[in-house]
């Protein structure tokens, strides 16, 4: 069974304005964690934002933000003022506690910021 | 250095071929992964390391032979491989600090295989 779904297979973002991609995943771990990562087309995954199961706010870091709402299961990335360097695959991924270090991935969402 | 360096960043190699990819983590780090990704299928966990010991091996075939001397070091060495394990060889490394952590791994640029 699919563990992570990103159901954005491109998305295209006016330079300056806001973009949430969107992510919802399926455990039944009470404890995991929620990533999300960047990879540019140098290849490199470059990590974002961490998300954890019990954390009460959601997490922020710079221009990102993860909009976490766990009775949904969802955890949707929104990065604010866009900026060209920001055109690249997103991921978004998962560990549970009981997964034994496996970070599980989703199929990614290719952003295109446009200016 | 910093981070996780992979060399080399490009491999071409024939299906009788034996290569070896390289993997170093200046983190401090104690565990260490590698991690395959296909066009258009998510990234697929092949192995980890944990304190330089094997600890997952995720059904990747024997003609993947993964390496780990110390903790700063990870080899994924290949011998008669097919056209479809063309892909992008990633690695990475984490702090792991006991069950239930949620440490993020630290991924390097990776080795863009080709198998011809």
């Amino acid at each position: 069974a699919q563990k992570i779904t990103q159901t954005q297979p491109g998305m295209f973002v006016q330079e300056k304005e806001a973009v949430t991609l969107d992510c919802t995943y399926d455990t039944s771990d009470p404890s995991y964690g929620l990533f999300w990562y960047k990879q540019p087309s140098s290849g490199e995954m470059i990590f974002l934002i961490y998300q954890g199961s019990y954390d009460q706010q959601n997490a922020t870091e710079g221009r990102y933000s993860l909009n976490f709402q766990k009775a949904r299961k969802s955890a949707n990335l929104v990065i604010s003022a866009s900026q060209l360097g920001d055109s690249a695959m997103y991921f978004c991924a998962m560990r549970e506690a009981q997964g034994a270090q496996k970070l599980v991935f989703g199929q990614g969402t290719r952003l295109t910021i446009n200016p | 250095e910093t981070g996780v360096t992979q060399t080399p960043r490009h491999l071409v190699m024939g299906m009788t071929n034996k290569k070896s990819l390289k993997c170093e983590q200046h983190l401090g780090h104690n565990a260490m992964y590698w991690y395959k990704q296909s066009a258009k299928k998510p990234l697929e966990l092949m192995f980890v390391y944990n304190f330089k010991e094997q600890t997952e091996n995720n059904s990747v075939p024997s003609r993947f032979s993964p390496e780990c001397p110390n903790s700063s070091h990870l080899f994924l060495h290949l011998h008669t491989l097919q056209p479809e394990d063309s892909a992008l060889y990633l690695c990475a490394s984490s702090q792991e600090k006991g069950t239930g952590d949620n440490s993020p791994l630290h991924f390097g640029n990776g080795t863009r295989l080709t198998v011809t």
